[in-house]
């Protein structure tokens, strides 16, 4: 079964500092591994995704996320934070055998000005 | 384009009442894909469906029911709603190896 975890209910970070939100995922085929991210009452916005190639992944508002293959794991990273990327952040993963795509429990994520 | 559209955007429900949720991309997209959002506990799959006539169970199904007799449309139905099924529930479709899209989502409360 497909399964994916983000270790972090919350994550504090200085405005212009670099952030990290993580992600581990398990699957039994190959991942096809997502990043959205959620403001508050309305639905998610796809951020980024990986499906196969490079490791570094780059996606939208200056976002990245990089796939380790032998960790399992798919981070979120940005160099700069800004007080508008305060949000909720989830992490999806599909395995490539099957149609269905799960999510991660989210990070709420907080930019300190 | 109008992408996902969820109706209602609000409901209050008695308990063992029914309802449907609505759901309508114009898009063209294959899939299509029901989760309830809950605090602490993310995002969970109810049900999906990879094409017209073809759906099956998420993580979370029971309660539920769907039917996807178009490609547009991927209703939601509640048949006896209980207290636990207070929910925000956000319908999403998707094209073959691509993202979801997602509605503004349905916020759902049984009393």
């Amino acid at each position: 079964a497909q399964s994916v975890a983000q270790p972090e209910d919350q994550v504090n970070v200085a405005e212009g500092n670099p952030l990290t939100v993580k992600c581990t995922y398990s699957v039994s085929g190959n991942p096809y591994l997502f990043w959205y991210v959620q403001y508050p009452n309305r639905g998610l916005q796809f951020l980024l995704k990986y499906i196969t190639g490079d490791n570094l992944v780059k996606g939208s508002y200056g976002f990245e996320a990089e796939f380790n293959k032998s960790q399992t794991s798919f981070h979120l990273k940005k160099p700069s934070a800004l007080v508008s990327d305060s949000a909720l952040y989830f992490c999806a993963v599909r395995d490539s055998t099957y149609d269905k795509i799960i999510f991660g429990k989210g990070t709420r994520l907080h930019i300190l000005p | 384009n109008a992408g996902v559209t969820q109706t209602p955007k609000f409901q209050v429900l008695k308990t063992g009442q029914s309802m449907t949720l609505q759901c309508a991309q114009d898009m063209n997209h294959e899939y299509m894909s029901w989760y309830r959002q809950d605090p602490g506990m993310g995002l969970r799959l109810i049900h999906y469906s990879v094409g017209a006539g073809i759906t099956d169970q998420g993580e979370v199904p029971n309660g539920y029911n769907v039917s996807r007799s178009t490609t547009e449309d991927f209703p939601l139905r509640l048949l006896s709603a209980a207290p636990s099924q207070t929910s925000v529930y956000f319908c999403a479709s998707r094209g073959v190896n691509q993202p979801q899209h997602f509605g503004d989502g349905t916020r759902l409360s049984i009393l």
